[in-house]
């Protein structure tokens, strides 16, 4: 079965950028998906389609897919992102989801 | 405005059964593609069953032969039917909508959750 490795956690400065990888075979050939999820909350998508913000999220977070890594990027961190992050692809009609990366923002 | 509203979850001992309820509103379900995702306490976020437009449906290895997922479409309500209860099946189980429910497309995310609902699978 198909799986996707995420960093259990990742600290950043407010105001710096914040990367968070996905690694999974060959991911660049599928497309990549992150959620946000702050505690005690449902997820809440923040990039699909590898690139693309739906409508509400800032233009702060961005994401990139490429050979066997997907990136989401946070550029200027604010302590409202303070959050765990899940990527997620489809692999023949399996959602498959990261284990999640929680960002804490010191 | 899409709204998903879950509800059924509760206290079960191992080995019973629970049905899971998702009511819509504001989007046809039978018209999109409807999944069930698992969050056991602490935990991270586990895929669980879909039912594509179609009716075909699919599970994780972790739940199949035991959860089942079906819809309703004069209710406009998605269910998850799950069956042999597990501890480790503790968890809160949202529904999400995939809005891209065209059959070839390999772009397959989720754009609205529900609540969730607590399930505590223990004796």
């Amino acid at each position: 079965s198909y799986e996707l490795t995420q960093p259990p956690s990742v600290s950043v400065s407010p105001g710096q950028t914040a990367s968070i990888t996905c690694s999974g075979d060959k991911l660049g050939d599928k497309y990549a998906c992150w959620y946000q999820q702050k505690p005690g909350q449902s997820p809440v998508l923040v990039i699909y389609e590898d690139t693309k913000r739906p409508s509400g999220i800032p233009e702060r977070f961005s994401g990139s897919n490429s050979g066997n890594t997907a990136t989401l990027t946070i550029s200027g961190t604010q302590a409202m992102d303070e959050a765990d992050y899940y990527c997620q692809a489809w692999d023949n009609n399996f959602y498959v989801f990261g284990s999640g990366t929680k960002v804490t923002v010191l | 405005e899409v709204q998903l509203v879950e509800s059924g979850g509760g206290l079960v001992q191992p080995g019973g059964s629970l049905r899971l309820s998702c009511a819509a509103s504001g989007f046809t379900v039978s018209s999109n593609y409807m999944s069930w995702v698992r969050q056991a306490p602490g935990k991270g976020l586990e895929w669980v069953s879909v039912i594509y437009s179609d009716g075909s449906t699919y599970s994780a290895d972790s739940v199949k032969g035991r959860f089942t997922i079906s819809r309703d479409k004069s209710k406009n309500t998605l269910y998850l039917q799950m069956n042999s209860l597990r501890v480790e099946d503790t968890a809160v189980y949202y529904c999400a909508r995939d809005p891209v429910a065209a059959a070839g497309t390999t772009v397959h995310y989720f754009d609205y959750w529900g609540q969730g609902t607590l399930v505590t699978v223990s004796s």
